[in-house]
């Protein structure tokens, strides 16, 4: 079975400044995907960035950089420079084989970017 | 543009009425799921869809039907829904043979069983 944990409920950040949040993950597929996602408070979920358990280097997506520890089990999201339009929830997620593509979520992290 | 559409987008219901949210896609992908979002819990597949005729249970499918009669929809039916029910539901899909690409979200349906 596949688990995503996110053992931070709530961050706070100020503005500009960098921001990590934390995702570990337990899987036994040797091949699976990682995924960040941003749910603002309007509910839509968007995507955010992408690692695939083979990749060699850290994925980033402008602001956003995957910190991909393989041996520690670890994706964690990196935001530069915060911006007030940040503040949103974020969940961790990853793919591994069988159910459609099915998406194994974490229970998410609320962010929120403060002056 | 390519999307996936859901409808209603918010809904207030009442124990045991018979339900149906649609879901539809324009991206001709094979792929389709439901998924609900708890509090807490994140997001937790209900149902999942291969392609045409084929569908199959993911983690919390008690309580909810699907079918998947045409490529570009997958509907959720919920028979007799119950206060449990409440949530918020993602209709999402995605290519067969893309295992990079992410799965594409509809906007979400808030639902409210009283």
């Amino acid at each position: 079975a596949q688990k995503i944990t996110q053992t931070q409920p709530g961050m706070f950040v100020q503005e500009k400044e960098a921001v990590t949040l934390d995702c570990t993950y337990d899987t036994s597929d040797p091949s699976y995907g990682l995924f960040w996602y941003k749910q603002p408070s309007s509910g839509e979920m968007i995507f955010l960035i992408y690692q695939g358990s083979y990749d060699q280097q850290n994925a980033t997506e402008g602001r956003y950089s995957l910190n991909f520890q393989k041996a520690r089990k670890s994706a964690n999201l990196v935001i530069s420079a915060s911006q007030l339009g940040d503040s949103a929830m974020y969940f961790c997620a990853m793919r591994g084989r069988g159910g459609g593509n099915k998406l194994t979520f974490g229970t998410g992290t609320q962010l929120k970017v403060e002056l | 543009e390519a999307q996936v559409t859901q409808n209603p987008r918010y809904l207030i219901t009442v124990t045991g009425k018979k339900l149906t949210v649609t879901c539809s896609q324009n991206m001709n992908h094979e792929y389709m799921s439901w998924y609900r979002q708890d509090p807490g819990l994140g997001l937790r597949q209900i149902y999942y869809s291969m392609n045409v005729e084929v569908t199959d249970k993911g983690d919390v499918p008690e309580g909810y039907k699907v079918s998947r009669k045409e490529k570009r929809n997958f509907p959720l039916i919920l028979e007799s829904p119950s206060p449990n029910q409440t949530s918020l539901y993602f209709c999402a899909s995605s290519r067969r043979d893309r295992v990079t690409d992410t799965q594409y979200f509809g906007p979400g349906t808030r639902l409210t069983v009283l």
